[in-house]
């Protein structure tokens, strides 16, 4: 079993959806969670980042972190074509060198 | 602009051949990593440095090698003894004790033939 699981996809939506894409994770010791948005041939750019459990906004963006479940969530509002990307959670316990990645989703937001 | 500057952006290499990936960050910081990305797979980290002149292995650092002989730069070699190396290659760097926030360049996808 890996140590984050996340659902590759691919997802489609139509324009102005709300996404929800998940996590989940088995090691209790991780308390930093990052969402990473990665369009096609480019690198990861850092989108969201929380720690410990509870939720945090940034526009159209929400976070969410259940630290009991071993859950997070990305919420994406009035979702755009340009969100269209693949989305990595990632998650560490004190570093970024102990940093894990889950597998990505990839999101298709349709005009 | 800062950032990461990574190249060449695309390589292909007949197998058997050694193959130098550049990445250079002028941000200052001073840790710098390089992770591999193979399709449905997380990333994984191959090799990481938090100074110059020192670096460790991450989880998959077989038939890899680097150098930090500069801040700045930090070049991984794909040698003949990595058994699979096709894959997209991820430079980042973040600052001393970052938790997860990791800066990255475009990546540089090897196609070995």
């Amino acid at each position: 079993q890996k140590e984050v699981e996340q659902d590759p996809g691919p997802l489609s939506v139509p324009e102005g959806a709300i996404v929800s894409l998940n996590c989940t994770y088995s090691n209790s010791a991780f308390q930093y969670f990052m969402w990473y948005r990665q369009y096609s041939r480019k690198g990861p750019e850092l989108l969201m980042y929380t720690y410990s459990s509870g939720n945090k906004e940034d526009g159209r963006f929400t976070a969410q972190v259940d630290k009991s479940s071993k859950y997070i969530s990305l919420f994406i509002r009035d979702s755009q074509p340009s969100d269209s990307a693949t989305y990595l959670c990632a998650m560490s316990a004190s570093s970024a060198r102990q940093l894990t990645f889950g597998s990505g989703t990839q999101l298709t937001v349709l005009p | 602009d800062g950032g990461i500057t990574q190249s060449p952006k695309y390589l292909f290499r007949k197998e058997g051949q050694n193959v130098t990936l550049s990445c250079e960050q002028n941000l200052n910081h001073d840790a710098m990593y390089w992770y591999r990305q193979d399709p449905g797979q997380g990333l994984r980290l191959i090799y990481y440095s938090q100074i110059v002149n020192d670096f460790q292995k991450g989880d998959i650092a077989e038939g890899y090698s680097v150098s930090r002989e500069k801040k700045e730069s930090f070049p991984l070699t794909v040698t003949s003894a990595q058994k699979n190396p096709t894959a997209f290659y991820l430079c980042a760097s973040s600052i001393q004790g970052s938790t997860g926030e990791l800066f990255f360049g475009e990546g540089s996808r090897l196609t070995v033939l």
